[in-house]
């Protein structure tokens, strides 16, 4: 089975930066995402990363190590309408199997 | 900027009725997914469908659901008799063809509580 552990909630100030870790245990890697849910609305999509390393994408970034396990998501220069809950979810399986297993998600909570 | 939609926004149903749950994709996509998320939990995976046909499905998609594309734009979720642990929020996503991102477009979730 598949098994994927986040921070339960986490806080930060406003212009500061905030890692966001998230370790998993499953079969077949074949890549992870992260994604951004605010509160009663839909999750959307931040970074998928397949291969071990970092990329960057704006005041956000994602990295990955699939030897440990391991990822994290890393947002810069935070702002107030970054609190919101964040999705790590791993997709495995043989054949490039798509389904996608998410973690409980850490909240993340700004404040000035 | 072309989004998901999905209607209604809230469904309320009587244990044992029947749902059918709408969505239609962003126009060119040609990946079509089913999500679910019950009150504070974890969003689990239904379902995805490409080419008119289901591609995976988890364990949660047993016998009582089923997907249909019935034209060009529509895609739907049918759940055929509710039972009182359907109630969730239930997404529906799409996504191209192209590129490697894998990445997905949300709609706004259709809340169904089943009473």
């Amino acid at each position: 089975g598949q098994n994927i552990d986040q921070p339960t909630e986490m806080t930060a100030t406003e212009g500061a930066i905030v890692q966001i870790n998230c370790t998993y245990q499953t079969s077949g890697f074949n890549g992870l995402f992260w994604y951004q849910q605010h509160a009663g609305e839909a999750p959307t999509f931040l970074s998928y990363n397949v291969l071990d390393g970092l990329e960057e994408k704006g005041r956000f970034s994602s990295f990955l190590s699939r030897s440990k396990g391991y990822s994290y998501l890393l947002l810069k220069e935070l702002q107030m309408k970054d609190s919101a809950s964040y999705l790590c979810a791993v997709r495995s399986g043989s054949g490039g199997s798509y389904i996608p297993t998410f973690g409980r998600g850490t909240s993340l909570i700004v404040h000035p | 900027e072309p989004e998901v939609t999905q209607t209604p926004s809230h469904q309320v149903t009587q244990m044992g009725q029947e749902v059918i749950l709408r969505c239609v994709p962003i126009s060119n996509h040609l990946y079509f997914y089913w999500y679910r998320q019950i009150l504070g939990q974890k969003v689990e995976f239904l379902v995805s469908f490409y080419n008119n046909e289901i591609s995976e499905k988890s364990e949660i998609f047993d016998d009582q659901f089923s997907v249909e594309r019935p034209d060009g734009s529509n895609f739907t979720l049918k759940i055929r008799s509710t039972k009182l642990e359907d109630s969730a929020m239930y997404f529906c996503a799409s996504r191209d063809l192209a590129g490697a991102t894998y990445e997905q477009y949300f709609g706004p979730g259709t809340r169904l509580t089943v009473t």
